[in-house]
């Protein structure tokens, strides 16, 4: 079966650190989406792609930067982790715009900075 | 621009009774809507969406929703409430759609008593 899947699911670092969560699609989706979720303000965009080699700024990228090499990842980076970066993080995918609008979540991973 | 209010950061009913979540949108386009339903420690899942068509959407799980234009609502019912209704539900408006983003609501959490 297809899934979304989220590594790791669990981190913690001292601020300061690069760190790197890594999200893996077999959908075969072409858009992929990073949010974050915390307490009070729902999940908010920090980046998304809608294919190779394509990347956008979502509401909240400052401190976060993503690259896509292939359809399958799409990795998110922490260039300097600050406190304010605790949280729940998503990832999530949907076929090429304009067709079922449903975006596909993976479990996502905790984020724990010191 | 796009936003999403969800009134009522938690809710508490009795196993059996009507579920009822409220959210309320707005946009600058036809709205398409959405609602996301989140078991702990899970991603989001999706229960049901208003594109286009019958105002009057079936989800999974028994859920439905009404788009009431006029209202500018998108409320969630279930007639009779059960133990495993219990997650956080999310509201979505469509910022435009040849993107799939999403903006979310703040969410609600839904607590089933015996």
């Amino acid at each position: 079966d297809a899934e979304i899947t989220q590594s790791p699911r669990h981190k913690i670092t001292e601020t300061g650190r690069q760190v790197t969560l890594a999200c893996h699609q077999t959908w075969n989706h072409n858009n992929m989406f990073w949010y974050r979720q915390d307490l009070g303000h729902g999940l908010r965009l920090i980046h998304y792609s809608y294919g190779v080699h394509d990347t956008n700024k979502g509401e909240v990228s400052d401190g976060y930067s993503v690259s896509r090499s292939n359809t399958e990842d799409l990795p998110l980076t922490l260039e300097s982790a600050a406190s304010s970066q605790t949280s729940v993080y998503f990832c999530a995918s949907s076929e090429r715009a304009g067709l079922s609008y449903e975006q596909y979540f993976g479990p996502g991973t905790r984020l724990t900075v010191t | 621009a796009q936003s999403v209010t969800q009134l009522g950061s938690h809710v508490s009913v009795s196993e059996g009774a009507l579920v009822l979540l409220r959210c309320n949108y707005s946009s600058s386009v036809p709205p398409y809507l959405f609602w996301y339903v989140q078991y702990p420690n899970q991603g989001l899942q999706l229960l049901l969406k208003y594109t286009t068509g019958a105002t009057l959407v079936k989800g999974i799980n028994g859920f439905e929703a009404e788009f009431k234009k006029s209202e500018t609502s998108f409320h969630l019912t279930k007639p009779s409430a059960h133990m495993s209704d219990a997650a956080e539900y999310f509201c979505a408006v469509i910022i435009s759609y040849n993107t799939d983003k999403l903006i979310f609501g703040t969410g609600t959490r839904l607590q089933v008593f015996p």
